[in-house]
């Protein structure tokens, strides 16, 4: 299993701006990914974010709006640019720690953005 | 192209009974198949997972699962449900290569009531 925290945990933000997600995990991890949850929707993938590579992002979302980091095993961030009252969602990062594809994620509580 | 369906989007049932939570899938391949649940502000939680092995697995709470292979069904169950029980629950699909992705259904909000 895995531990993960995220900060911050609730935040609001005026349109235009930018808020930056931070994603701690207690192991080192390589697959960690970046989930968004619309108000009353399910989870969407935004991307998938691996140490020493480039975030893959899914069909519908862009780098320029969403820009990851994951600068070692254990931390990674994501990036809201340009906030537009529809980005309003909880952001979710989880991790599967065997690295095989097909065993549980692990999530973090969340982080729930209101963009007035 | 992978997808979940869970064709309910609220189940009410009373404590002490049987709940029912359904779950269809679709994917071009074996499937890796797994149950989640959320309660109010908090992320999500694993239940169970079916990978290989015996269609009936067993996982946290007192929950259940079936594979039905021929039926692309994951249904999970609990013979007593309890008032704590209520919450979202998500039915989540991969095909399981490294890096592959969790598809989710659109989730399952489930009432006990006392």
């Amino acid at each position: 299993s895995a531990v993960i925290s995220q900060k911050p945990s609730r935040d609001i933000c005026q349109r235009g701006t930018s808020l930056t997600i931070q994603c701690q995990v207690d192991s080192q991890v390589t697959m960690m990914f970046w989930y968004r949850q619309q108000p009353g929707q399910s989870l969407t993938l935004i991307a998938t974010a691996n140490q020493g590579s480039e975030a893959t992002y899914e069909s519908g979302f862009v780098i320029d709006k969403f820009p990851i980091s994951r600068p070692n095993l254990t931390f990674s961030t994501l990036t809201v640019s340009n906030m537009s009252p529809e980005d309003s969602s909880i952001y979710l990062c989880s991790v599967e720690p065997t690295g095989m594809g097909y065993n549980e994620q692990f999530f973090g509580p969340g982080t729930r953005l209101t963009v007035l | 192209a992978q997808s979940v369906a869970q064709p309910e989007d609220q189940v009410n049932v009373a404590e002490g009974n049987p709940l029912t939570v359904k779950c269809t899938y679709s994917v071009s391949g074996n499937p890796y198949l797994f149950w989640y649940v959320q309660y109010p502000n908090r992320g999500l939680q694993f239940l169970l997972k079916y990978i290989t092995g015996d269609n009936l697995v067993k996982g946290s709470y007192g929950f259940e699962a079936e594979f039905n292979k021929s039926q692309t069904s994951f249904h999970l169950k609990k013979p007593s449900a309890l008032v704590s029980d209520s919450a979202l629950y998500f039915c989540a699909v991969t095909l399981g290569a490294a890096g592959n992705k969790l598809t989710f259904g659109g989730g399952t909000r489930v009432l006990v009531k006392p």
